[in-house]
């Protein structure tokens, strides 16, 4: 089944202790990228990456870091999460760069104390 | 600086009324507007891309239209199960894959 999957789908974590959330697919996409969505403010970018090894900044990159080594990985880091960093956090993925049909993992819940 | 507002916030309609939901956009240069629906608890589930003025789709009960400043999305005798958040995105051809989303249109169909 095509999917995109995200680990943890809840964490509670506290601040400034680095956590790490998965994001995988497997149906051999070039385009990857991370939003948070928060209430009235809709969905915003953080990072995206056209490819492996080609990532850049969305619309609020600060405070995290993306990397991507393999084609089907795309993790988000928080080196030290804050609580304005909570929110709930979707990966995305879709062939081309972006503009085609975008497939949206579950979601990660992040409550940083 | 692009931008996506999507208008109202909320709609409550009866089934069968049928209405629409506004995109207006301003980007540099449109690549594709998108329309996603979304479930609560859930991610967004792609709906339709359209990429130049008069473009228009169709899925069941749903048509989005497209033109030069906005994008419309039809819902024609709609059902309690179309009752969701529709989500509308922009790609601009001047911000390399960048996308923007609007902030949604809470849409509730009432029996």
């Amino acid at each position: 089944e095509a999917q995109v999957t995200q680990n943890p789908r809840y964490l509670i974590t506290v601040t400034g202790k680095k956590l790490t959330v998965t994001c995988s697919q497997n149906m051999n996409h070039e385009y990857m990228s991370w939003y948070r969505q928060d209430p009235g403010l809709g969905l915003r970018q953080i990072y995206y990456s056209m490819n492996v090894e080609v990532t850049d900044k969305g619309d609020v990159p600060e405070g995290y870091k993306v990397s991507r080594k393999e084609k089907r990985n795309f993790p988000l880091i928080l080196e030290s999460p804050s609580p304005n960093q909570t929110s709930l956090y979707f990966c995305a993925s879709s062939f081309g760069q972006g503009a085609e049909t975008q497939y949206f993992g579950p979601g990660t819940r992040l409550l940083v104390l | 600086e692009d931008q996506v507002t999507q208008s109202p916030e909320a709609l409550r309609l009866q089934e069968g009324e049928s209405s629409s939901l506004n995109c207006s956009y301003t980007v540099s240069g449109l690549r594709g507007l998108f329309w996603y629906r979304q479930d609560p608890g859930k991610g967004p589930e792609f709906l339709f891309t359209l990429y130049s003025a008069g473009e228009e789709k169709e899925k069941e009960r749903l048509k989005a239209t497209l033109t030069k400043k906005e994008s419309f999305l039809h819902i024609t005798a709609p059902k309690p199960e179309d009752s969701a958040t529709y989500l509308c995105a922009v790609q601009a051809s001047s911000s390399a894959s960048k996308i923007i989303f609007g902030s949604g249109t809470r849409l509730s169909i009432r029996p």
